[in-house]
């Protein structure tokens, strides 16, 4: 069974549209993180959160940590959003990072 | 700060070759750690250091070696390459602990054939 599983694997949204990308796993957890991989291949963090909701721009990161979940929204997506978003956390028995498959999103004008 | 610096970007490499893949980090990080990402897979860590002369193995080692000798680089080498270590591995670091935001390489893409 997998740690960590992310959803949508694929998301084609229209630009302006309202993007979710939800992330659950079945761990007990310290933080997560939420990364971006453009298709250069470049990967940049996002958010690390442990509680509770970060903004940033047009991203939005929450975590409920009783329900092991975790959701990234995007406002007002724009074709430039469109890249791989990866879930990773700590926890378990190894305090590593332990990372989901990624959701390929696509923002089409 | 260049930040996470990687070398090389490409590499082909032939069954049984073995080399090095650097990796430089001007942030004064404690933690660095290799990663590998292959297609429909999580990035997987394969070793990590919290400082200098500590290493430990992280998901998938076999096959890897890394030293840590200063703060700033943490080669991954490759010993006898294997089609199976075809990938794209990635180095990251952090600073203080892994709970902190992780700063990641631009990648190096191994052939092996």
């Amino acid at each position: 069974k997998n740690e960590v599983e992310q959803s949508p694997q694929n998301l084609t949204a229209q630009e302006g549209e309202f993007i979710t990308i939800n992330c659950s796993y079945s761990v007990g957890i310290s933080a997560l993180h939420w990364l971006q991989q453009h298709p250069g291949g470049g990967i940049v963090s996002l958010f690390m959160l442990s509680s509770g909701k970060k903004k940033h721009g047009r991203l939005i990161a929450t975590i409920n940590i009783q329900e092991k979940h975790s959701s990234l929204h995007i406002t007002a997506s724009h074709p430039r959003d469109s890249a791989v978003y990866i879930c990773a956390f700590y926890g378990g028995a190894t305090n590593k990072l332990i990372f989901g498959t990624g959701t390929l999103l696509a923002v089409q004008p | 700060n260049a930040g996470v610096t990687q070398t090389p970007k490409f590499q082909v490499l032939k069954t049984g070759q073995s080399m090095t893949l650097q990796c430089a980090q001007d942030m004064n990080h404690e933690y660095m750690s290799w990663y590998r990402q292959d297609p429909g897979m999580g990035l997987r860590l394969i070793h990590y250091s919290v400082g200098a002369g500590i290493t430990d193995q992280g998901e998938v080692p076999n096959g890897y070696n890394v030293s840590r000798s200063t703060t700033e680089d943490f080669p991954l080498r490759l010993l006898s390459a294997a089609p199976s270590q075809t990938s794209v591995y990635f180095c990251a670091s952090s600073s203080r602990d892994l709970y902190n935001e992780q700063f990641f390489g631009p990648g190096t893409r191994l052939t092996v054939l």
